[in-house]
């Protein structure tokens, strides 16, 4: 069965470093997602992504984040220079036709 | 805007007895109801999800769950639950449109022997 994929599993980066979180979708999907879970907290929707444009996006999602489909297969969530509190786990989704998503493993991301 | 609250944080049950775990969302517009399931250490996957006809939908490991919309609920229900269902459990809603996912805070499920 095809599943989402996110590499790294987990990324270690210093304050105001620039960190790149990888995604693959599922090959057919159109729609694609980026939600963060601070530990202990819920997950919140950062951004989505349709027809290789933003479609929403959330408070959160400021100037330091960015989003791009590079190629045909990946989607990557940029974060330009991380503070303590974007340590979080990552989540991308994948979604054929904007109902249900379907979510990857998660990047742990912890900001030293 | 839609907002979901789950009641119970956390539910202890015994292997093989009921469960229920509660839902409730607030929107002023039609939304789609989902329930995800999070294992240790592992991703979101989808564990049913109401968009459209029947209130009482099934899902993937035994799971149920009713769509009430005068009482803007959605609750999970498993008639006998396993050790193996031990995992937090998050609601969660989408207005038509399908643009994000907006979660409850979750609630832990403790299946214990």
């Amino acid at each position: 069965e095809p599943e989402v994929t996110q590499t790294p599993s987990h990324q270690v980066t210093q304050m105001g470093q620039e960190v790149i979180l990888r995604c693959v979708p599922i090959s057919n999907h159109l729609y694609f997602y980026w939600y963060r879970q601070i530990l202990g907290q819920k997950v919140e929707f950062l951004v989505s992504f349709y027809n290789n444009e933003i479609s929403e996006k959330s408070e959160i999602f400021d100037d330091q984040f960015s989003v791009e489909r590079p190629d045909g297969s990946n989607f990557t969530l940029k974060i330009r220079s991380t503070k303590l509190e974007d340590s979080a786990m990552y989540f991308c989704a994948s979604s054929r036709t904007g109902t249900e998503q379907f979510f990857g493993p998660g990047t742990r991301l912890t900001v030293l | 805007a839609q907002s979901v609250t789950q009641l119970d944080s956390q539910v202890p049950v015994f292997e093989e007895a009921p469960v229920e775990l509660r839902c409730n969302y607030s929107s002023s517009v039609s939304v789609y109801l989902f329930w995800y399931v999070q294992y240790p250490n592992q991703g979101l996957q989808l564990l049913l999800k109401y968009l459209s006809g029947s209130t009482l939908v099934k899902g993937i490991n035994g799971f149920e769950a009713e769509f009430n919309k005068s009482q803007t609920s959605f609750h999970l229900r498993k008639p006998s639950v396993h050790i193996s269902d031990t995992a937090e459990y998050f609601c969660a809603v989408s207005d038509l449109d399908g643009n994000k996912l907006v979660f409850g805070a979750g609630t832990i499920l403790r299946v214990k022997s």
